[in-house]
């Protein structure tokens, strides 16, 4: 079974610094998508960025990028020029090639300090 | 364009009682997922429906089930409620496989 760990239960970053958060996940599929979800305290989940495994190239949504290392199964997201509105939780997820479940970590709640 | 909407927003239940939470898709979005929130095991799969037939299932116990109607729109249902089916329900939907999905704003159910 597919699983999603998020070593870092709780990040801060000042206002306009960066701040990378981390994820690793198993897996013995080769097809498979990541996302980074948001969820503010409204709780409404909010994609941030989705990577695709075939793809090289690493995924970036404005400020937010990420750094995919599908050898080692890694999935980290930079936040740069955090903004006091980029507190929240953010979740990573993985989700296998021809199926719509997700399998999400336990999340990484962000303070953005002025 | 609207967003995935849920209804109700806030539930309180007595426990042994059962309750329906409302799921309605953007429109064109074929696919409804379920999830279910909380503090101790996180977010967990549900179950997903595509064109009215239920696609796949999480862990859960019978308790916990789900229909979808020729509008897209979505039900699911938990029957005989125990404290621990307190929680934060999500609705997700999406146009189909390997699209992205869309989040609603959740339904919390409080059982008591």
């Amino acid at each position: 079974a597919q699983t999603v760990t998020q070593s870092q239960p709780e990040m801060s970053v000042q206002e306009a610094e960066t701040v990378t958060l981390s994820c690793t996940y198993d897996t013995s599929e080769s097809d498979y998508y990541l996302f980074w979800y948001k969820q503010p305290p409204s709780r409404q989940m909010i994609l941030v960025i989705r990577q695709e495994a075939y793809k090289q190239q690493n995924a970036t949504e404005n400020r937010f990028s990420v750094n995919f290392q599908k050898a080692a199964k890694s999935f980290s997201l930079k936040i740069s020029d955090s903004q006091l509105g980029d507190a929240a939780m953010y979740f990573c997820a993985y989700r296998s090639a021809g199926d719509n479940d997700m399998r999400f970590g336990a999340g990484t709640r962000l303070t953005v300090k002025p | 364009k609207a967003g995935v909407t849920q209804t109700p927003r806030y539930l309180i239940k007595t426990r042994g009682q059962q309750v329906t939470l409302s799921c309605s898709p953007i429109s064109g979005h074929r696919s409804v997922s379920w999830y279910q929130q909380t503090p101790g095991q996180g977010l967990q799969f549900l179950f997903e429906y595509f064109s009215e037939t239920q696609r796949n299932k999480g862990n859960f116990p019978g308790r916990f089930s789900g229909r979808q109607f020729s509008n897209s729109r979505s039900e699911m249902n938990v029957s005989t409620l125990e404290l621990g089916d307190s929680a934060l329900y999500l609705c997700a939907s999406s146009v189909g496989r390997n699209t992205e999905a869309f989040f609603g704003q959740g339904t919390r159910l409080t059982v008591v």
